[in-house]
Parts: structure tokens; sequence; C-alpha cells
């Protein structure tokens, strides 16, 4: 069975970055998808970008370019989501997701890590 | 980009009565390429439907999806307690990807 498990809940400062980690296993790792979504209190899901390890490239949505990097490391079957410069705003929780299929980022999300809640303040 | 539509913002039923949630894109999902999801307070969504009419392993057989071009529907046909939840649209055709704003099925 697939499992995400994400790191724990931070408390940052504005202008400063945050890095959360997305650990997987009993999958396949490399060949899906991990994407990374995040959710203000109250609010809907936004999708901020995603990576496919075996490729090594991200992509990400407009809104976060320049602000957010996505990586992976196949040894450790490990995602990442670092965001920069943050603000109040960003205040959220943040999921990975892994992808339905294999080698593609147009995808559905069939499995998802915990959530891990970010604050932002001063 | 596309922009994902829900409607009602909240539905109030009861136990056993049917569900009908809207998802309204603003231009056509490509392939049909639009999913489902279930989330309950506290916890990560659920994937309930993709490719706007097949089911996610181990959904059970009251929900259903259907649409194309830039409509979709999801019908619960009897809503079960452990229904009441938020429910989201994703489409997945093209980038970036994108959820709807969520309708809140609640208890009557």
């Amino acid at each position: 069975q697939v499992q995400l498990v994400q790191s724990g809940a931070e408390v940052k400062k504005p202008g400063s970055s945050v890095k959360v980690s997305c650990k997987a296993s009993g999958g396949t790792f490399s060949s899906y998808a991990i994407s990374w979504v995040r959710q203000a209190p109250g609010q809907g899901l936004e999708w901020m970008g995603g990576i496919i390890p075996i490729f090594g490239t991200a992509n990400y949505a407009q809104k976060f370019q320049g602000r957010v990097t996505i990586t992976a490391d196949e040894s450790t079957s490990t995602a990442y989501m670092e965001l920069s410069s943050l603000r109040s705003e960003d205040t959220a929780v943040y999921y990975c997701a892994r992808g339905l299929e294999m080698a593609t980022h147009l995808v559905p999300f069939d499995y998802w890590g915990q959530g891990t809640l970010v604050t932002v303040s001063s | 980009e596309i922009v994902l539509t829900q409607s009602p913002g909240t539905l109030s039923l009861s136990p056993g009565e049917r569900a009908t949630l809207s998802c309204r894109a603003s231009q056509s999902v490509s392939s049909s390429y639009l999913a489902w999801y279930q989330q309950k307070p506290g916890q990560a969504p659920r994937l309930l439907i993709y490719g706007a009419s097949s089911r996610a392993t181990g959904i059970p057989d009251r929900f259903s999806g259907s649409g194309s071009g830039t409509d979709f529907t999801l019908t619960i046909s009897r809503l079960e307690p452990e229904d009441f939840a938020v429910y989201y649209c994703q489409q997945y055709g093209s980038s970036p990807l994108a959820f709807g704003g969520g309708t809140k099925v609640e208890i009557k």
C-alpha cells in the first residue's frame, strides 16, 4: 500500500522560506508525478506544481513561478517543496499527492500525504 | 487556464436523499479529464471519480460521475451519514491543473 508521509508543522516569519518533505513508501516512486496542493484555512484546494522524479524536471503553476521549488530524491523516495518569500497569505495546509498514472503530470491524485500546516506570522 | 465553477455552494439534504453536484469549466476539458474528490474536516481529499465517470478503487457505486466538454455532474444516489462532506472537482486535461471551489453537502 502506497503511503506518503510529510514532515511536521512549521511556523515561519514573513520573508523567510519553508521546505516541506514527502516520503513515499510501498510503491514505485520514480515513475509517478508527485504534486503539491495547498489549502488555506477554510478555503479550497490549489495546485502549486509537481515533479516526475525519473525525469527530474518540475512543472509549476504560474502563480508560484519564481517562489516555489519542487525537487525529488530518488535514493530516499522523498519529494520536497520549498516556498520562499513567505507572506501571511501562504498560511495553509500543504499536501503532497501522487498521480494515478505513470509518467505524466496530467493526472488525478490517488494517494495523499497527511498534510503539513505552515503558519506565516511575525 | 481553465477555471472550474462548482454549484451549489452548499447542499442541505437528509440521509437517503439524492445529491446532484455540478462542475462547470470555463473551456472544454480535454478528453473528459475531470475528477471528483471528497474531503472531510481535518483529512486529506479522497479520489472518488476520474475520467469524468470512472470510480476510483474502493468507491461505492452510489457515487457516479457524468458529463463532458464543460459540464460535469457528481451524483450520490442515496446519501449515507458518512457522505456529508465537501466535494471538489478537478480538471487534469491541461496545465495548470485546477480545482473547483467546492460544494459542501450538509445534513438538513
